[in-house]
């Protein structure tokens, strides 16, 4: 079945530091999407992706997706604490419903 | 507007006991899943949703059931729970626009963290 593989699957970053996380999918996906899940809550939808070679800024967040459609990354710029979660990607292909990755765990020291 | 609600937010239940893990949206989405979440680890769909009466197997649907009798309800039914079943459930979601391949946001609820003991 399809897979979709996250890495790294912790990230431990000094405040001002950038992080990236990168997702990888087994087949081609239709279109990505991106969750943030904060310690202790429910993932919360940032963006979603459609278009070969799209990339969307959000504020310090940048995503992107690969010309193949099969890859995606999400970046951020300068972490602050309040980056601390656990980042998902998500995509479907046959199956109608949204597949999620394995997720990046980020820690942010002050 | 509730958006997802998920009902109880705890529970501990013991070997072979059967609960009902109540989900309901009123968002009007069309399409609805279950997630199970262990420690540290993403998210694996149990079952999914794409419509009132319709529903689906995910990856991981051993020792659960669901039905979709309304548009806003999808309950989760464990019959026999078992240790392996002690996750955080979190059901889910999105419109889907018939025809179109593309899901759309999905909204979480606050989840049900269930222990078996």
């Amino acid at each position: 079945g399809q897979q979709v593989m996250q890495i790294p699957q912790y990230q431990h970053v000094q405040e001002g530091e950038d992080f990236t996380t990168y997702c990888n999918s087994s087949t081609t996906l239709s279109n990505i999407q991106w969750y943030k899940q904060r310690p202790g809550g429910h993932p919360v939808f940032l963006i979603q992706l459609v278009k070969s070679g799209e990339v969307k800024k959000q504020k310090r967040l940048t995503f992107q997706f690969g010309e193949a459609k099969k890859n995606s990354s999400l970046h951020i710029t300068a972490t602050q604490t309040t980056d601390v979660g656990t980042y998902f990607c998500a995509g479907n292909t046959g199956r109608r419903a949204l597949t999620f990755g394995s997720g990046t765990r980020l820690q942010v020291q002050p | 507007n509730a958006g997802v609600t998920q009902t109880p937010k705890f529970r501990i239940l013991k070997i072979g006991q059967s609960m009902t893990l109540q989900c309901a949206q009123d968002m009007n989405h069309n399409y609805m899943y279950w997630y199970r979440q262990d420690p540290g680890m993403g998210l694996k769909l149990i079952y999914y949703s794409v419509g009132a009466g319709i529903t689906d197997k995910g990856e991981v649907p051993n020792g659960y059931n669901v039905s979709r009798s309304t548009t806003e309800d999808f309950p989760l039914r464990l019959e026999l729970a078992a240790p392996s079943q002690t996750s955080v459930y979190f059901c889910a979601s999105s419109y889907h626009l018939l025809g179109q391949s593309l899901n759309t946001e999905a909204f979480f609820g606050q989840g049900t963290r269930l222990t078996v003991v």
